[in-house]
């Protein structure tokens, strides 16, 4: 168990529609990254909140947002959804703001657009 | 940064064998490196770490190798069990800026008993 917390597990929705996903990192982490595994793309970064405040992003959509808020806890919006947002969607937390120390993933949420 | 990749999609191992899994990386300026092991439904697990400034560290039954002069990396698992069939990812960032971390596509470990 790593300790990071994410709901829902499985999200099924429509084309159009909006979703929120949530996760609780470990206790003490001030950092939250958020991920997205397809198939043909791996593990690619989306965004990454230390503190409150956003601190990197990556190949992140304009139809998808974050936020993280004062008691540490993040969620990623995702609105106008495609067929091809279809995908796992990893949360991961840990203590410091920079990259170079080991982050701990959740289980995901594996969303499905129908 | 730039993208990092893995020489075999696919390795099949017996058990008690030693496993070893390759990662190519393609930036210099990379100064950590990071292996991860996915089972299927979970999220990825960190396995070891590794800082530029060493060539090798161990974990318990995990040796990772860091060869900077050809930008190559490698996990290596001795007494290979069923329970390490999982997918393996290597990762890489650097120390500078907003570095983010950048993962490999991954190395399916498949393990016989």
């Amino acid at each position: 168990d790593s300790g990071v917390t994410q709901t829902p597990k499985h999200l099924i929705t429509a084309t159009g529609q909006r979703v929120t996903l949530r996760c609780s990192p470990r206790s003490g982490d001030l950092s939250v990254y958020w991920y997205q595994q397809s198939l043909d793309q791996g593990l690619q970064f989306l965004i990454q909140y230390y503190n409150g405040e956003e601190r990197a992003k990556g190949n992140i959509l304009e139809r998808f947002s974050a936020q993280q808020f004062p008691d540490l806890h993040s969620e990623l919006n995702l609105s106008s959804l495609e067929l091809g947002d279809s995908a796992l969607y990893f949360c991961a937390s840990s203590m410091g703001i920079n990259s170079n120390q080991p982050q701990h993933f959740g289980d995901g949420t594996r969303l499905s657009i129908l | 940064g730039e993208s990092v990749g893995l020489h075999l999609p696919t390795l099949s191992v017996q058990e008690g064998d030693n496993s070893i899994i390759n990662c190519a990386y393609s930036n210099s300026a990379s100064d950590y490196f990071i292996w991860y092991k996915q089972e299927s439904g979970k999220g990825p697990q960190f396995i070891i770490d590794i800082r530029s400034n060493m060539d090798k560290r161990q974990g318990q039954r995990v040796t990772v190798l860091l060869n900077k002069t050809v930008k190559h990396l490698s996990l290596q698992i001795a007494a290979t069990q069923p329970g390490d069939s999982a997918v393996y990812f290597c990762a890489e960032t650097s120390n500078s800026g907003y570095s983010t971390l950048t993962f490999g596509k991954g190395t399916m470990l498949l393990v016989s008993p």
